[in-house]
């Protein structure tokens, strides 16, 4: 039972455009949504979070929106750089625990 | 600061053989836990730990104990390696304030069981 979803294993986008990365949960009882960004050979590190009681969260060139109704977080990266090539990872929390999608690799394209 | 710190790095086991990943926290966390990363199936929480002598497990704890008798160290055990617990492993801290943001992450333990 997979209660955090990334549907896109891999995403390739040109430098400088619009970077989309989707996620989607089933659990309504997750309050936090969290994004964590990981490198070949590194710990993933954290990016941007959102509680559930907001729709947007504004970071820098990161913004992450959500929507609960339809249980469905995307995060924007906006202009992409070549250093956001990465993979990245959606993640939910509550009850004590936090849990993480399969992750989405982002290629950015010169 | 030091932060999150796993030892060892890297380790090969043959089936059957124990051993301890170590993990240790200088950032004075109470919450601490463990992943595992596989290909296609992302991170995966095996145990975490609240603070000092509280664990709960996670998605997957089966073949994995642990024990927090200090804030700062969360050993993983494995007590019978198999072949099936080939993975990366990452110990992550963060303050109980905090936990449903920012976790912080070791760099990885790459553990293979032949």
């Amino acid at each position: 039972d997979q209660q955090v979803k990334q549907n896109s294993p891999s995403l390739s986008v040109q430098e400088g455009r619009i970077s989309i990365l989707n996620c989607d949960y089933t659990n309504s009882m997750f309050d936090y949504f969290l994004w964590y960004k990981k490198y070949p050979a590194e710990g993933p590190t954290f990016l941007i979070s959102i509680s559930s009681i907001k729709d947007k969260n504004e970071d820098g060139r990161f913004t992450v929106f959500l929507n609960k109704s339809a249980k469905h977080l995307s995060l924007h990266i906006v202009p992409s750089q070549p250093g956001d090539s990465a993979v990245y990872f959606c993640a939910a929390s509550g009850d004590d625990k936090i849990i993480f999608g399969k992750g989405t690799r982002l290629h950015i394209l010169p | 600061n030091a932060g999150v710190t796993q030892t060892p790095k890297f380790q090969v086991l043959k089936t059957g053989q124990s051993m301890t990943l170590q993990c240790a926290q200088d950032m004075n966390h109470e919450y601490m836990s463990w992943y595992r990363q596989d290909p296609g199936m992302g991170l995966r929480l095996i145990h975490y730990s609240v603070g000092a002598g509280i664990t709960d497990q996670g998605e997957v704890p089966n073949g994995y104990n642990v024990s927090r008798s200090t804030t700062e160290d969360f050993p993983l055990r494995l007590l019978s390696a198999a072949p099936s617990q080939t993975s990366v492993y990452f110990c992550a801290s963060s303050s109980l304030l905090a936990v449903y943001n920012e976790q912080f992450f070791g760099p990885g333990t790459r553990l293979t069981v032949l």
